[in-house]
């Protein structure tokens, strides 16, 4: 099973601060590396798929980069908006599996 | 517009069956390569992919909890159910199914139905 480290677990940032994630696989995965954005009591939500390709809708604030290991997640300018659990997910090889998730707190 | 919505117990016992429905609108469960998933995440935890189902019925599980989910679908109901044997309090939690379109992510998701496992 391919296990995704993502860092760090939690982060405070203030509006309009860049937050980066990064979303580590113990195998290289290619480019099959998918973000999600959970706000509270909500369901998840597709923001990157295949590392970098934004989905339809997503503000261009969102961004994702990376091959084989390592990966990020990048929010330019975060707005309060963006205050949110962000998992990685990887569909390299069956069993499919997430990160552990970040939580990103607005102060 | 593509949705996904849950349906079944929100109360089981230790030992039951647990019997879970995902309907679908706007889209087929017949279209090439579409496909549906079940993801389950326990309180205040990270969500877990548990099986998925794909139009020519090719089927996957978790290998962890394979001898006990099993997952079909009825194409003219639009439909995916998904069972799960012999439930545990640690089975407690919400469970989501999605979309997964021609390539292998979850596009869009049900709002979630929450499953306690309690005597």
């Amino acid at each position: 099973e391919i296990v995704l480290t993502q860092s760090p677990d939690f982060q405070s940032v203030t509006p309009k601060e860049k937050v980066t994630i990064t979303c580590r696989a113990s195998q290289s995965i290619g480019n099959s590396l998918h973000w999600y954005q959970q706000k509270p009591d909500q369901s998840p939500k597709l923001l990157i798929k295949y590392a970098s390709q934004s989905f339809s809708g997503v503000p261009s604030r969102f961004s994702g980069s990376g091959s084989e290991t390592d990966f990020t997640l990048t929010i330019n300018s975060l707005e309060a908006e963006d205050a949110a659990t962000y998992y990685c997910h990887q569909s390299s090889s069956l069993p499919w599996t997430f990160g552990q998730g970040t939580k990103v707190e607005i102060k | 517009q593509v949705t996904l919505k849950e349906s079944g117990p929100v109360l089981v016992k230790p030992t039951e069956t647990l019997t879970l429905t995902c309907t679908v609108s706007g889209f087929s469960l017949s279209n090439a390569r579409m496909g549906v998933s079940w993801i389950r995440q326990p309180p205040g935890k990270a969500l877990e992919w548990l099986a998925h189902i794909f139009s020519k019925d090719e089927k996957s599980y978790r290998t962890s909890l394979k001898s006990r989910l099993t997952i079909s679908k009825d194409t003219s109901k639009s439909q995916v159910v998904l069972t799960m044997t012999n439930m545990d309090p640690v089975d407690t939690a919400t469970y989501y199914c999605t979309r997964i379109p021609t390539k292998f992510y979850f596009d869009y998701w049900g709002q979630g139905i929450l499953v306690t496992v309690s005597s």
